[in-house]
């Protein structure tokens, strides 16, 4: 089974409107992480904003926050007031902290086209 | 800035030579990985280290070697390199045991004919 589903493989979006990227992950392990990042045309893999299972709160970068729903084990990023700078492939990815390789679990990635 | 840089960035070979890629850090963090990406899968992890000469397998691991001689340098090395290994090869650095972000390198495309 999918550790880490992200069920949009695209969206278009206006410029300025506020972005939901869905993601969904699956662990019994009761210590993770999650975690999103931005893969722009260029290739490099850019670090957002992080999440941990014991964070009371919603994590916040700026735009970026991430909507940590820990019963429905759903990690959505917002990203508000999209610019034409955000299209762009996102990823979400996850830790369990808990056990097995030191290593994260990606998902296959969300290709967000902002348009003007 | 991680200060990661990986090379070569493109490399192009033939099926059966044996390729080494090198993953290069300038912070002196502990913990380093190898991830592939390739279409439709997102990244996987291949091998990662959390210190020089300690090294542990990831999820797809089969055909791979990894070594850590220097803090700074974590090599990855097809044996043999065959086409299911083309594709695109990130190492990513983590900054300390209870850390948990990663920072990505540039990447190396490699091209197996």
């Amino acid at each position: 089974a999918q550790k880490i589903t992200q069920t949009q493989p695209g969206m278009f979006v206006q410029e300025k409107e506020a972005v939901t990227l869905d993601c969904t992950y699956d662990t019994s392990d009761p210590s993770y992480g999650l975690f999103w990042y931005k893969q722009p045309s260029s290739g490099e893999m850019i670090f957002l904003i992080y999440q941990g299972s014991y964070d009371q709160q919603n994590a916040t970068e700026g735009r970026y926050s991430l909507n940590f729903q820990k019963a429905r084990k759903s990690a959505n990023l917002v990203i508000s007031a999209s610019q034409l700078g955000d299209s762009a492939m996102y990823f979400c990815a996850m830790r369990e902290i808990g056990g097995g390789a030191d290593g994260l679990t990606f998902g296959k990635g969300t290709h967000l086209i902002i348009q003007p | 800035d991680a200060g990661i840089t990986q090379s070569p960035r493109h490399k192009v070979t033939e099926t059966g030579t044996p390729v080494t890629l090198r993953c290069h850090q300038t912070e002196n963090h502990r913990y380093m990985y190898w991830y592939r990406q390739d279409p439709g899968h997102g990244l996987r992890l291949i091998h990662y280290s959390y210190g020089v000469k300690d090294t542990d397998k990831g999820e797809v691991s089969d055909g791979y070697s990894v070594s850590r001689s220097k803090t700074e340098d974590f090599l990855l090395t097809l044996e043999s390199a065959t086409s299911s290994q083309t594709s695109v090869y990130f190492c990513a650095i983590k900054e300390a045991a209870n850390q948990e972000t990663q920072y990505f390198g540039p990447g190396t495309r490699l091209l197996v004919l």
